[in-house]
């Protein structure tokens, strides 16, 4: 089955102690990117990236780091989380390699940072 | 900067009838408009995808049309049933930015059908 897969879904942590918020898919797909959803704000683009080892900052990427090593894998990188950053992430893969074809998503990774 | 509105914010229906649900864009200069469906604690699932030279989208009971001069986008849901109820959100892919690979997205239009 196609699909995006980010893990945790939940996670609860406390300020400072670095996190990392895996995605993968398998539909080789060239296009990967990640959103934070916020209420009132909608989905915000933090980093996105193009194919292996390319990646470009989104509309939100203080406090996130990203890496792109492998096709499949795009993980999410919090070095020192802040409340500010307690957020619903969603990971989502393209075949094209802009967003211009239909974007996949994962579940969503529910963060809270204390 | 692109910004992306949806109004209403949230809309509730009686089964059966047909509705429209409106996306308005500040900057015309766009590669794509999608439409998305997202249901309670779930991701975001496709349903239209418009290209900047098309005017329209269909698939089922959903069409989407995009007037580029005007920003805005539609999204008509015909005869309506309860498991049409979730949020439904617009994402338009800005030539401005340079890249069609940075969207923005409305904050959506919280849909319920009832019965």
């Amino acid at each position: 089955e196609a699909q995006v897969t980010q893990n945790p879904r939940y996670l609860i942590t406390v300020t400072g102690k670095k996190l990392t918020v895996t995605c993968s898919q398998n539909m080789n797909h060239e296009y990967m990117s990640w959103y934070r959803q916020d209420p009132g704000l909608g989905l915000r683009q933090i980093y996105y990236s193009m194919n292996v080892e390319v990646t470009d900052k989104g509309d939100v990427p203080e406090g996130y780091k990203v890496s792109r090593k492998e096709k499949r894998n795009f993980p999410l990188i919090l070095e020192s989380p802040s409340p500010n950053q307690t957020s619903l992430y969603f990971c989502a893969s393209s075949s094209r390699t802009d967003a211009a074809g239909e974007l996949f998503f994962g579940e969503g990774s529910r963060l809270t940072v204390l | 900067k692109q910004e992306v509105t949806q109004i209403p914010a949230a809309l509730s229906v009686p089964e059966g009838e047909n509705l429209v649900l409106n996306c308005s864009f500040t900057d015309s200069a766009i590669y794509n408009l999608q439409w998305f469906r997202q249901d309670p604690g779930k991701g975001l699932t496709s349903l239209l995808l418009i290209q900047s030279s098309q005017r329209e989208q269909t698939s089922g009971r959903l069409n989407a049309s995009l007037d580029k001069s005007s920003g805005r986008s539609t999204l008509y849901i015909a005869a309506s049933q309860p498991g049409d109820s979730a949020t439904y959100l617009c994402a338009v892919g800005s030539i401005n930015t340079g890249t069609a690979s940075k969207l923005t997205f409305g904050t959506g239009t919280r849909l319920q059908v009832t019965l």
